[in-house]
């Protein structure tokens, strides 16, 4: 069964980088698909910000792309999220999900918080 | 960016009733190599991730109830509900995936009358 596991901190600072993790089980990154941060806003707006591929090339979404990296460390079967410079508006539920063009498998979720 | 434009926004049932969620996008999202639509439909429910229900328009996710029915082509798209049920009771949204990056609707909340 594959699962999908978000971490990391869930109050950052104005200015300072987001940074998350998404640890894969029962599926190896390297495989096929493509894995994809998306977060969900207070209000319930949902935006896609990126995806590393199998394959390692990335895609992220133009609203984002100066601020946003998305990297991995297949020894682990992780991927990470980094946002920088990062500001009240970016507080949101972020979630980290496996990708065909549909998100067929998504972690729980993890909030957080913007705010000093 | 593909716009997708989600109505309505709210909508309340009575548990038995059948109820429709349109969703429309800014351009076509119909692919003529396979011939398919590049369409999601997602349930959430509070305190829980995501989950698909339906993709390509109209291919329901394995395990998913028959009374969930995706439906249209090109730019305008719709989810059935038949004989909604109290655990139906969830936001839906609906996600474009024919040209990154990928947009979503802004959702349809589904309450009790």
């Amino acid at each position: 069964e594959i699962q999908l596991q978000e971490s990391g901190p869930g109050l950052v600072k104005p200015s300072q980088s987001l940074s998350l993790t998404c640890s894969v089980t029962g599926y190896t990154i390297t495989s096929g698909y493509d894995w994809s941060w998306i977060r969900k806003f207070p209000g319930n707006k949902m935006e896609w910000m990126g995806y590393i591929s199998y394959s390692g090339s990335t895609n992220y979404n133009p609203s984002l792309k100066s601020r946003i990296s998305i990297t991995r460390d297949t020894s682990k079967n992780q991927f990470f999220l980094q946002l920088n410079s990062v500001t009240t508006e970016d507080t949101a539920t972020y979630y980290c999900a496996r990708s065909g063009g549909a998100f067929a498998y998504w972690g729980q979720g993890t909030l957080v918080t913007v705010s000093s | 960016d593909i716009v997708m434009t989600q109505s309505p926004s709210s909508l309340a049932v009575s548990a038995g009733e059948t109820v429709t969620i349109n969703c429309k996008s800014s351009q076509s999202l119909f692919g003529s190599v396979r011939q398919k639509n590049y369409l999601a439909w997602y349930q959430q429910k509070p305190g829980q991730s995501p989950k698909l229900l339906i993709y390509l328009a109209s291919t329901r996710e394995s395990g998913v109830p028959d009374r969930f029915i995706g439906s249209g082509s090109g730019t305008d798209f719709t989810l059935t509900i038949s004989s909604v049920q109290a655990e139906d009771l969830a936001n839906y949204y609906c996600q474009q995936y024919y040209d990154t990056p990928y947009t979503f609707g802004a959702g349809t909340k589904l309450e009790l009358k």
